[in-house]
């Protein structure tokens, strides 16, 4: 069975920093893409951050980037989205998501179950 | 960026009827990159087809796409009671994709 379990959410200041992590089983780690989107309370789904199978190439999308920064270790089955400079329209869930393929270009066939993420003073 | 349009907002049906929920890419999207989505409260989404009419593992046929370019289509034939939620268009075309903004099914 596919797993992504997804932690270090949190309450974090404006402006602070946040490490979420994801760990993956149940599936060939290093020949998937992995994803992280992010769905705000009550609102719909963003596609932030990309990584493919090898780690070779790296997504953002224009709202994270420069602030978040994605990297996996392929050895221990992990994915870590380091996320700096928060503001309060980060608060959002956190899903780690794997894709059908190696590559960016992939429908996305398995969810966590999100970490949650509060950006407030 | 492709902004994903989704219509109606919302659909009000009983079980047994068909849905027919739209979307439409700001600009051409292979029907090959294009993915829907079904998310229930407080649970994440879930893959009900992709590319341009592949139901995900364990989707049941009343689910289908169709469709091309600027105007998609998600339909189930018959409604059943599991099946109100909220539905996702997705284009995977560029990178990172874009969302729709979601149909939410409700029972009328």
């Amino acid at each position: 069975e596919v797993q992504l379990v997804a932690s270090g959410g949190g309450l974090v200041q404006p402006g602070g920093s946040l490490r979420l992590s994801c760990s993956a089983s149940g599936f060939i780690f290093s020949d998937f893409v992995i994803h992280w989107v992010r769905q705000a309370p009550g609102r719909g789904l963003e596609d932030i951050s990309i990584i493919t199978s090898n780690g070779g190439r790296t997504h953002y999308g224009d709202s994270v980037k420069g602030r978040f920064t994605i990297s996996r270790d392929n050895s221990k089955n992990t994915v870590v989205l380091q996320m700096s400079g928060l503001r309060s329209e980060d608060t959002a869930m956190y899903y780690c998501v794997k894709g059908k393929y190696p590559g960016s270009g992939s429908p996305l066939d398995h969810w966590g179950q999100g970490t949650l993420v509060t950006v407030s003073s | 960026e492709i902004v994903m349009t989704q219509s109606p907002g919302t659909l009000s049906l009983s079980p047994g009827e068909r849905a027919t929920l739209s979307c439409r890419p700001s600009e051409t999207v292979s029907s090959g990159y294009v993915a829907w989505y079904q998310q229930k409260p407080g649970q994440p989404p879930r893959l009900l087809v992709y590319g341009a009419s592949s139901r995900a593992t364990g989707i049941p046929d009343r689910f289908s796409a169709s469709g091309s370019g600027t105007e998609l289509t998600l339909s189930i034939s018959r409604l059943e009671p599991e099946d109100f939620a909220v539905y996702y268009c997705h284009q995977y075309s560029t990178s990172p994709g874009t969302f729709g903004p979601g149909t939410k099914v409700e029972i009328k």
